[in-house]
């Protein structure tokens, strides 16, 4: 079935250094694309979203990038901090359902080394 | 911003008897509302969708007599897991979209739910 899938399970990365955080899809109605942190027993928290009509878009030390053609996205994270350390999840939505339910890759975890 | 909230935050219960999770809009209305489920280093798998005023949509392999799904209010769904077993263990995740903004959805804070 369709799937949102991650490239790395962990990754690694010294305070202050940039993170990159990748997430492959295979549905291609997907139009609709969101990145979300969590914390060890809490909900997802919202970082920043981006619609299928654009291939980059940009937040407070977050840049998310999106290429339709490998159907693949990216979340960086600029001068990480420790407060940045968590699991990190990509979600997708499209029109298929009718719903807009949320499909969630499979997760990775951002370990920031002080 | 929009609030979610969960009640309770942690549940252990025994097994074969019956458990309820509250997922409340706090500062908004929500027509529709998303319960997932969490097992430990996985993913968030959506379990089913809440309507307010009609039945829940299910996703396969999800059981609708045992994930019984109440949306009685505009601000109100709650899942009621029935006749827990150990393996119903996980935590458990409701989300709720803003009126008709597709693309405005909020998370609450979860419930960990332990079955002895």
């Amino acid at each position: 079935g369709e799937s949102v899938g991650l490239h790395l399970p962990t990754l690694s990365v010294q305070e202050g250094d940039n993170s990159i955080i990748n997430c492959a899809y295979s549905n291609s109605a997907s139009d609709y694309f969101i990145w979300y942190k969590q914390e060890s027993g809490k909900g997802p928290q919202f970082i920043i979203d981006i619609r299928s009509n654009m291939d980059k878009r940009q937040g407070q030390r977050v840049t998310v990038l999106l290429n339709k053609t490998v159907k693949h996205l990216s979340l960086q994270i600029a001068a990480t901090q420790p407060g940045d350390s968590a699991v990190y999840f990509c979600a997708e939505t499209s029109q298929d359902t009718g719903r807009r339910a949320l499909t969630f890759g499979s997760g990775t975890r951002l370990q920031v080394q002080p | 911003g929009a609030v979610v909230s969960q009640h309770p935050s942690r549940v252990i219960c025994k097994s074969g008897t019956s458990v309820k999770i509250e997922c409340r809009s706090l500062d908004f209305q929500a027509t529709t509302m998303f319960w997932y489920r969490q097992f430990p280093k996985q993913s968030l798998m959506l379990m089913a969708t809440s309507n307010e005023g009609s039945k829940a949509t299910y996703e396969q392999g999800v059981e609708k007599d045992k994930f019984l799904i109440n949306h009685a209010s505009l601000t109100l769904s709650t899942l009621t897991v029935t006749s827990a077993h150990p393996e119903d263990s996980s935590f458990y995740i409701c989300s709720a979209r803003v009126g008709h903004r597709i693309y405005e959805q909020y998370f609450g804070p979860g419930t960990r739910l332990t079955v002895t």
